[in-house]
């Protein structure tokens, strides 16, 4: 799997967008991006995965850099409840390697 | 919308002791997980399984671990003799057959080996 880094943390305020960056810059042809959140006390969550295209769901939206070498995770309009660990993974399936991911608190 | 569940939600064990960890995947999953994560550290894999078979497994997942599914429903993660360093969050997961198909992960549970 590619390594990939993301900031320790980032905060936002809440229906505020947010843009949550990974660098995956030894990524490989065929790897996805997958983001996937850890809320406090639960398991992890899928959010969103892409390869070449921007992606767009329910939870948020994926834009991927032309060269593949980055990506942004896109939540529209935070709430609190997006208050999370958010983990940024490229190659993987079902071998997920998480990093640290990156804290995102959400202010009222 | 269909979940993976885990019992026991915590389980304390005396060192050296046998524990079994359960999970019920979604129903028409094909592809099942075990992850644990340390008390502040990293979601770690364990091991991957399909058709009745380990696929894939860590470093950490040495012969101290095995997994099983007894029936068309459940899906076990044993430890035969539990150690201090056990003591983590345990995750099961499922994804469906689609090898890019998203991981859907149980709430955990929590091991505590004193």
């Amino acid at each position: 799997d590619a390594k990939t880094t993301q900031p320790n943390s980032m905060e936002s305020n809440e229906e505020e967008p947010v843009h949550l960056p990974c660098n995956h810059s030894t990524i490989s042809g065929t790897d996805y991006i997958h983001w996937y959140r850890q809320l406090p006390s639960q398991g992890p969550e899928y959010v969103i995965h892409g390869l070449t295209s921007n992606v767009n769901n329910r939870m948020a939206s994926l834009a991927i850099a032309e060269d593949r070498k980055s990506s942004t995770l896109i939540l529209h309009r935070a709430t609190l409840r997006d208050a999370a660990v958010y983990y940024c993974i490229s190659g993987g399936y079902g071998k997920l390697t998480f990093g640290q991911g990156t804290i995102l608190t959400v202010h009222p | 919308e269909p979940e993976v569940t885990q019992t026991p939600s915590h389980q304390v064990t005396q060192m050296g002791q046998e524990v079994i960890l359960r999970c019920v995947p979604i129903s028409n999953h094909l592809y099942f997980y075990w992850y644990r994560q340390i008390l502040g550290q990293k979601v770690e894999f364990l091991v991957s399984f399909y058709n009745n078979e380990i696929s894939e497994k860590s470093e950490i997942f040495d012969d101290q671990f095995s997994v099983e599914r007894p029936d068309g429903s459940n899906f076990t993660l044993k430890i035969r003799s539990t150690k201090l360093e056990d003591s983590a969050m345990y995750f099961c997961a499922s994804s469906d057959g689609d090898a890019y198909s998203p991981l859907h992960f149980g709430n955990g549970t929590r091991l505590t080996v004193t």
